[in-house]
């Protein structure tokens, strides 16, 4: 079946420094979509990204669409505190509009 | 402003008894989703629905069960609570098939 790998699981960062989480599919994607949720809240929708190559920048975090449409990557600049939670990649199931969610990579921020 | 709320917040029952979720949203969106949040799992499709008296079922829906009888509900139904079914379930609504998702605060459940 369809599988959506999110890597890595966790990640431990001083704040000031810089957070990457990769999302990759076994399937071409007709788009992937990025949420963030907060210790205890619930998932809050980012961003879509629909084309190749696409990058969509909000503030300090900088999506981006791989060229063959199987991966993408978020990238968080000079990390906040503010910036602690899970963040999920969401694509499309394989044949049909569902969304499947990605395990999450797990960002932790020390002051 | 237009919202998605579930209650209860949270929930403790006993094994055997019915349960239900509920879940109301003011978005007038047509798409309605029910997920599960457990640790290791990240998150389940239990059921889902592209509009009124509109069900289907998602990957993880043995012993769930949903009704859309309006835009604004879709409440979540445990037929027989289990201990595998302690979770925490959150509610979804989208405007379209390609739409991010707004979801609401969640149900911890806890099964006894």
């Amino acid at each position: 079946g369809q599988q959506v790998m999110q890597i890595p699981q966790y990640q431990h960062v001083q704040e000031g420094e810089d957070f990457t989480t990769y999302c990759n599919s076994s399937t071409t994607l007709s788009n992937i979509q990025w949420y963030k949720q907060r210790p205890g809240g619930h998932p809050v929708f980012l961003i879509q990204l629909v084309k190749s190559g696409e990058v969509k920048k909000q503030k300090r975090l900088t999506f981006q669409f791989g060229e063959a449409k199987k991966n993408s990557s978020l990238h968080i600049t000079a990390t906040q505190t503010t910036d602690v939670g899970t963040y999920f990649c969401a694509v499309p199931s394989y044949n049909t509009d569902k969304l499947i969610f990605g395990t999450g990579t797990r960002l932790q921020v020390f002051p | 402003d237009a919202e998605i709320t579930q209650s209860p917040r949270h929930k403790i029952t006993e094994t055997g008894r019915q349960v239900t979720l509920a879940c109301h949203q003011t978005w007038n969106h047509n798409n309605m989703f029910w997920y599960r949040q457990d640790l290791g799992h990240g998150l389940r499709l239990i059921h889902y629905s592209y509009g009124v008296h509109d069900t289907n079922k998602g990957e993880v829906s043995d012993g769930y069960s949903v009704s859309r009888s309006n835009t604004e509900d879709l409440p979540l139904t445990l037929e027989s609570a289990a201990s595998s079914q302690t979770s925490v379930y959150f509610c979804a609504s989208a405007p379209g098939r390609a739409s991010g998702y707004t979801f609401g605060s969640g149900t911890r459940l806890t099964v006894v």
